[in-house]
Parts: C-alpha cells; structure tokens; sequence
C-alpha cells in the first residue's frame, strides 16, 4: 500500500494549458515537499508546506497542503516545455513520526508538448 | 559547490557479484541519505545517517546491503552479493541539519544498477 498517492500518473498536455496534480494519503504529514525530476538527474525540491491550508506561489506554479494536512495539489498555470519532468510529492513526520524520514509518492510524469 | 557526487554513474554486473556504490555528500551538510527508485515502488529510503552515525536503517533490504559513512564527505553502499532485483537507480541525498525536511535535501545524479 502506498502511503502517498499521487495521480495523474501521467499527464500529455500542450504548451500554453494548466494543469493540476495532486498527492493525497489517509495519514498526517508535519510537512510535504515536492520536488522536480528529468531524466538521468536527481529530484530537486521545489517548495515544502508546512502549516494546513498553506498556499505557496513559485512564478507559474501554486503549491497548496490541504487543510487536514493529508493532501497537497501543484497546479501549473500556462505550461511551457521546460515543465516536462517528474513530479513527486514526499511527506515528512508521518503520523507524528521521525521528520527525517520522507516518504514519497511515485510521481506524476508531466510531458508539455510545443 | 559541485553537489552532491556520486560514483559511478552506470554499473552492469552479473549476479553474484559484489558492487559498492559512492557518494560525496555537500560540505557542511550533517545529514546523509540513500535512496533507490524503481517503477515499481518509487523511491525509497534504504538508509539515514546523522554525523557519519548511522540512525535509521529499517529500509535495507536484507543483509546483503550495508552501508558505511567512515568520514563526514564519504559514504558506500555496498551490495554483497548481487542479485537481478537489485537493478535500480540508487541516489545519495544530504542536507543540513538534523535531517528536518523544513530543511532541502540535496540528491547527487544516481547510480544506475543494473544485474544480470
């Protein structure tokens, strides 16, 4: 059973639309990151949410934990090509456990096409 | 800074071998970490060192893997021996602090495994 469900598992879309990707677990989180992955490369994080109903902005993409602290979205607003990658959503002090410990989702595969 | 290194960035080795794995983590960063990403399962943490201790290794498979950080900019994976379902892109991660996730973890590029 994965703790950290995200979906869509893939994504195709054309340049110029939004999108909007989400990550949800039936267990509380003290925080979520989410980070970015291309090909051959590590992830990179791209932002973490801390506090429940948090809403944080990075240029083009929204980044919310839900109110519960179960759930987080990443919506993407006028995608270009240079937003292709992996998309992974990862939780920290899973139900009040270690901080240390992230566990992350599978990933949704986001492919922005010219 | 370079990032976080690891060595070597592909590794084919048939079954029953031995294959240790690399990392140099951020100077300065206190918190190390190793992680293995399939289709399958994703990524998963295998192991987490704090101070070049060892604190949580839960994740490690069986005891054919270990791990080893005898240095603050040196850590090994080692797996003894080798089996097909080991193939995976291992990746080494560190971060400062006392490994919160308030705080970034930086991951070097991975090592792709393959066993045959």
């Amino acid at each position: 059973t994965q703790l950290l469900e995200q979906s869509p598992q893939f994504l195709s879309i054309q340049e110029g639309e939004n999108l909007t990707v989400y990550c949800n677990s039936s267990s509380v989180f003290s925080s979520l990151q989410w980070y970015r992955q291309e090909p051959g490369e590590g992830p990179v994080l791209l932002v973490t949410v801390v506090t429940g109903g948090e809403v944080k902005k990075l240029k083009r993409l929204t980044f919310q934990f839900g109110d519960a602290r179960k759930d987080s979205s990443l919506h993407i607003t006028a995608a270009q090509p240079g937003d292709t990658g992996l998309y992974l959503c990862a939780g920290a002090g899973f139900s009040g456990g270690s901080n240390y410990k992230l566990t992350f989702g599978k990933g949704t595969l986001l492919t922005v096409n010219p | 800074d370079a990032g976080v290194i690891q060595s070597p960035r592909h590794e084919v080795t048939e079954m029953g071998q031995e294959v240790t794995l690399r990392c140099k983590p951020i100077s300065g960063h206190n918190s190390l970490f190793w992680y293995r990403q399939t289709m399958m399962r994703g990524l998963e943490l295998l192991i987490y060192f704090n101070n070049n201790v060892p604190i949580d290794d839960s994740g490690m498979p069986e005891d054919r893997f270990s791990a080893k950080m005898p240095n603050a900019s040196f850590s090994t994976l080692k797996i003894q021996p080798s089996e097909p379902r080991d193939s995976a892109v291992y990746f080494c991660a560190s971060s400062l602090g006392s490994g919160s996730f308030r705080t970034e973890a930086f991951f070097g590029q991975g090592t792709r495994l393959t066993v045959v």
